[in-house]
């Protein structure tokens, strides 16, 4: 079936360090892609999305790009911030509105 | 705008007492979905409903039972907990259809302890 698996957490940098958080997923086909952030004592909040093959999403200096030759959906950030420290989630959409998250990775950013 | 509200945030219980985790939308959405949150699992969805007077089952729906006689709402009934479905649980919503962009809205969760 399809599954998502990413990096195991948590991940631990100074700020301004660079970010890459690994995401791969397995999927007949070629589904829409997503990165949700979970923030300390919050719901998950869509960070960014590709919808098909080499798109690449973006959002609030955080990058993905969807490859399909390595079902990867890698997320980076070139400089983190402090305020960054959250839970990331990996997810692949299924049939209808159904998703299929990973684990999720936890970033803690440390002045 | 409200967006997704879930009720109550905190939840004690005893095993084999029933309640229910209460969640409403104010977006109009047409789809609906319960998932629970567990250390080193992510998130699995429990039921999911796609409009008023559907719903249909999840990856881990057993012990749960769902409605959904409005758009608004969608109550997850729990009729007799176990200390395995301590967790945390999240309601979450979106348009479908040919409105859906693949975007799910969630609530801020609801912690649920069974002892």
């Amino acid at each position: 079936g399809n599954s998502v698996t990413q990096m195991e957490g948590p991940v631990t940098l100074s700020e301004e360090a660079f970010l890459t958080i690994n995401c791969t997923y397995t999927a007949t086909g070629y589904p829409s892609l997503f990165w949700y952030v979970q923030y300390p004592g919050e719901g998950l909040q869509l960070l960014l999305k590709a919808t098909k093959a080499d798109d690449k999403g973006s959002n609030k200096g955080f990058e993905a790009t969807y490859r399909k030759e390595t079902t990867s959906f890698h997320l980076e950030k070139g400089s983190v911030q402090v305020s960054d420290s959250a839970v990331y989630f990996c997810a692949q959409a299924g049939g209808g509105n159904k998703l299929t998250f990973g684990t999720g990775t936890q970033l803690k950013v440390e002045l | 705008n409200a967006g997704v509200t879930q009720t109550p945030k905190f939840q004690v219980l005893k095993t084999g007492q029933s309640m229910t985790l209460q969640c409403a939308q104010d977006m109009n959405h047409e789809y609906m979905s319960w998932y629970r949150q567990d250390p080193g699992m992510g998130l699995r969805l429990i039921h999911y409903s796609v409009g008023a007077g559907i719903t249909d089952q999840g990856e881990v729906p057993n012990g749960y039972n769902v409605s959904r006689s409005t758009t608004e709402d969608f109550p997850l009934r729990l009729l007799s907990a176990a200390p395995s479905q301590t967790s945390v649980y999240f309601c979450a919503s979106s348009y479908s259809g040919t409105r859906s962009t693949g975007e799910l809205f969630f609530g801020e969760g609801s912690r649920l302890t069974v002892l």
